[in-house]
């Protein structure tokens, strides 16, 4: 059963960047393909990214294209979002999520709360 | 851009049937899936590939899909299934679009 754990809640400064972990245990990373999905507070969904197997790339929301960077470690099983130059519309929750090959994401982690406030 | 259209709320009588839209230019062309989500709390996966249930959800949780519109049916709706719910596909230039969401009202 795969698990995903995200790191805890950030305040940031606008201009900043922030770096948000996703931890998966139950499977190892290289057999996944993670996403990163937020919501802003009372919003929807907003796919930003996440890797694409059928092209071995990382892709990425053109919306945040320049600005968001999705990394991953293996040999922690440790996923990585960085957001840069952060602005108020950025404060979210920010959710890792696996995408089952070639359809939905299927499982979730619990978020993380990234507030953007001079 | 791909766009997917949902009504902003749903409301239905404890115990009768919700139907739940999500609107797209040919949306039957492509695999739709259904999150459910509670406040404060991560989405869930309901309906996968448009009709497919994940383990653990119950089979009054079904889904349908063609031409320019895709339907999310609960049926016994119980007061536990007050969520709000996203359509979801995998669009080629897009890539992942999420409709607007639909808060559903168990009366």
């Amino acid at each position: 059963q795969v698990q995903l754990v995200q790191s805890g809640a950030e305040v940031k400064k606008p201009g900043a960047s922030v770096k948000v972990s996703c931890k998966v245990s139950g499977y190892t990373l290289t057999e996944l393909s993670m996403h990163w999905v937020r919501q802003a507070p009372g919003k929807g969904l907003e796919w930003m990214g996440g890797f694409d197997p059928e092209d071995g790339e990382t892709i990425y929301a053109q919306k945040f294209q320049g600005r968001v960077t999705m990394t991953e470690d293996t040999s922690t099983d440790t996923a990585y979002m960085e957001l840069s130059s952060l602005r108020s519309e950025d404060t979210a929750v920010y959710y890792c999520a696996t995408r089952a090959a070639g359809t939905a994401f299927d499982i979730w982690g619990q978020g993380t709360m990234v507030t953007v406030s001079s | 851009s791909y766009e997917l259209t949902q009504p902003l709320s749903v409301s239905v009588a404890l115990g009768q049937t919700a139907r739940i839209t999500c609107g797209g230019n040919n949306i039957g062309s492509k695999n739709v899936h259904w999150y459910q989500q509670k406040p404060g709390q991560a989405p869930v996966l309901v309906i996968y590939r448009d009709s497919n249930r994940p383990s653990g959800i119950p089979e009054r949780f079904s889904g349908s899909n063609s031409g320019n519109t895709a339907t999310l049916t609960i049926s016994r709706a119980q007061a536990g299934d007050e969520a709000d719910y996203y359509c979801q596909v995998w669009d080629s230039s897009t890539a992942g679009v999420f409709g607007g969401g639909t808060k559903l009202t168990v009366l």
